[in-house]
Order: structure tokens, then sequence, then C-alpha cells
């Protein structure tokens, strides 16, 4: 099955500096790629995805890239603010495996952003 | 609280007990997915259920017993659990995906539970 690993498992960040959060996938099946936030306390919800026919997408301060070939994909973010302060998740997900919405997640990344 | 959402959003239970963990959305999705939500791990699928029949069961021991009834209501029936089972159960519904288009996972709040 398919396996995501994310780094840094923290990260502490000034404000108005750039955040970057690097997954790895194992599965080269996999061809989509969400990312997630989980502020404190809260539910995790979808910042941006991308998907293997695409290498970069960008949404105003936040930005993934994707390298099928090394498979990995990174979540940048720019011009932090504190109310990026977060937990960040990654997802792969293989396509036609018969359960299509089975998502894998990473280990999550505790992103801190001091004024 | 509207999208989705989960009752009680706390419990604290001995291993001899029995409860049930509800989920309810209200998006008009047809797929309900539990997860399982530890420290320092990733977040676990453990249920998924498209249209109210089960279609993936991720090794989950059977002491955690899942239950649709219908595409909008979701419950996890938990029995003789362990200390180790401690930990924030995330329901999340979508649309179920067709062939490669993939919906969003919208997740609720989660129930903290705790096993003493």
């Amino acid at each position: 099955g398919e396996n995501v690993e994310q780094h840094p498992s923290t990260l502490s960040v000034q404000e108005g500096d750039s955040a970057v959060i690097k997954c790895t996938y194992s599965d080269s099946a996999s061809n989509y790629f969400p990312w997630y936030k989980q502020e404190l306390g809260k539910r995790p919800q979808l910042i941006i995805d991308i998907r293997s026919n695409v290498g970069e997408k960008k949404d105003q301060r936040i930005a993934v890239t994707l390298n099928k070939t090394a498979k990995h994909f990174s979540l940048h973010i720019t011009e932090t603010q504190p109310e990026d302060s977060a937990v960040y998740f990654c997802a792969a997900r293989p396509i036609n495996t018969g359960t299509a919405s089975k998502l894998t997640f990473g280990t999550g990344t505790r992103l801190q952003v001091t004024l | 609280e509207t999208g989705v959402t989960q009752t009680p959003r706390h419990l604290v239970m001995g291993m001899t007990n029995k409860k049930s963990l509800k989920c309810e959305q209200h998006l008009g999705h047809n797929a309900m997915y539990w997860y399982k939500q530890s420290a320092k791990k990733p977040l676990e699928l453990m249920f998924v259920y498209n249209f109210k029949e089960q279609t993936e069961n991720n090794s989950v021991p059977s002491r955690f017993s899942p239950e649709c009834p219908n595409s909008s209501h979701l419950f996890l029936h938990l029995h003789t659990l362990q200390p180790e089972d401690s930990a924030l159960y995330l329901c999340a519904s979508s649309q179920w995906a067709e062939g490669d288009f993939l919906y969003e996972q919208y997740f609720g709040p989660g129930t903290r539970l705790t096993v003493t």
C-alpha cells in the first residue's frame, strides 16, 4: 500500500518569512495530493490540492509543487502570518484502486509563526 | 453547526463499557469515513462507506463496529476498548469519487475518546 512521509515534524518561522513542508510517497500510481490544515482544537480543512498532470499550483500565498519522477511534493507558504500557525497534513491517493476516495496521510507538520 | 457534526465531542469510557459515536453530514454527500487521529501518528483511515455500503475496512479490530443506516448518518460502536484506543476520532464525508475525479473530504470536529 501507499506510504507517505512528511518532514519536518515541527517548523518555526518568523512572520513574513516563507515555510516549506515536504512529503514523499511510495506508490507511483498515486495521482492526487491534497494538503489539509488543522488549527488547534479544530477539524482538518483542505487548503490546496494538486493532480499528477500538473507540476505546480498556486492559490494566493500558498503553492504546491509535485515531482512525479522523484515521488515528492511540497507545500510552500509565503509571507507567513500568525494565523498560518497550525498542523499541516499532506496526503496521497492512488487512482483505480477500487476504493476511489481512500487517502493516505503523512504524520503532520506543526507550523508556528512567531511575531 | 452545519456541515459535518459529531457527538459526543468528548467521551471517557472504561474498558468494559459499550458506547457509540455519531456522525451526521448535512452536505448531501454519499460517502462517509471514520479516521483515527493519535498524537504523532498520521490520520488513519478506519472505514469507508459509499451509498451506505462499506467499501473499506483498514484491518480495524472488531472492538470497533461501524454502522451506516443512510448516507447522512454514520456510527462507530465501541466495546471492550483498550487504553491505546484513546484518540481523536474524526468523521468525514464527500461525494464518491468517479474514476479520475476526486471530491474534497469534509471533516467533522471529532470525538476525543479516553479509555481508562
